[in-house]
């Protein structure tokens, strides 16, 4: 059974650095082909995804957030990180993780798909 | 950055009415995938790879597309039905989403 949980801080400030985590349990990110995104969503908005982690550790961003984002992983507590530096109050949303699902064929990624969410965890940037 | 656009916006059904969702990609994708999100709740994966439908989700739903158009079709409406639906493209990056269709009940 695949399960994901974010944890962060719930409130900070702007010009702070968000630093979120995702425990999962039911799949191990040192598996080929394994990979944890991250995701966004702002109240009663659309979603937003920020980054990728890959079981290579190979790393994906958005360019809109501008080098504002670092993913990592610690495979051998099944957990993986987000950290957003610089937070705004554009940066206030719930932020989801979830595990990433693929379509390959020659060790090539046609598509990637999330398959398996977390609950969300909100966090709200203000002064 | 390919931009996914749905329509419609939002729209209601009657239960046993036909719905189809639409979602055109800026540039050709070679598959595409849906999300149901329920009011507070996390998205979860309905649809992927165009047309294959996610564990346990009913055979009243249908997915199909290529290129640059895709849609989700809902056989006969339910109430269980309403939700808002996301498109997603993962072949390129960065992975973007369509804005979502807001799927009521009438």
């Amino acid at each position: 059974q695949v399960t994901l949980k974010e944890s962060g801080p719930g409130i900070l400030q702007p010009s702070q650095t968000l630093s979120l985590t995702c425990t999962f349990s039911g799949f191990s990110l040192s598996t080929y082909g394994m990979g944890v995104g991250w995701i966004r969503q702002p109240s009663g908005k659309g979603l937003e995804w920020l980054a990728n982690i890959w079981w290579d550790d190979d790393k994906y961003y958005n360019p809109s957030l501008k080098n504002r984002l670092t993913i990592s992983k610690d495979t051998s507590n099944n957990q993986a990180f987000l950290k957003i530096t610089n937070v705004d109050t554009a940066d206030t949303a719930t932020y989801y993780c979830a595990r990433i699902d693929i379509l390959s064929t020659m060790m090539v990624i046609i598509t990637s798909f999330f398959d398996y969410w977390g609950q969300g965890v909100m966090v709200t940037v203000s002064s | 950055e390919i931009v996914l656009t749905q329509s419609p916006t939002t729209m209601a059904a009657s239960p046993g009415e036909k719905v189809t969702l639409t979602c055109r990609a800026s540039s050709s994708v070679s598959y595409m995938h849906w999300y149901q999100q329920r009011s507070g709740a996390s998205p979860k994966l309905w649809i992927y790879e165009t047309s294959k439908l996610a564990s346990g989700v009913p055979n009243r739903f249908s997915g199909s597309g290529s290129g640059t158009s895709y849609s989700l079709t809902i056989n006969s409406m339910e109430t269980e039905d309403a939700a808002t639906y996301y498109c997603q493209q993962g072949s390129s990056y960065p992975l973007t989403f369509g804005s979502g269709t807001k799927l009521e009940i009438k």
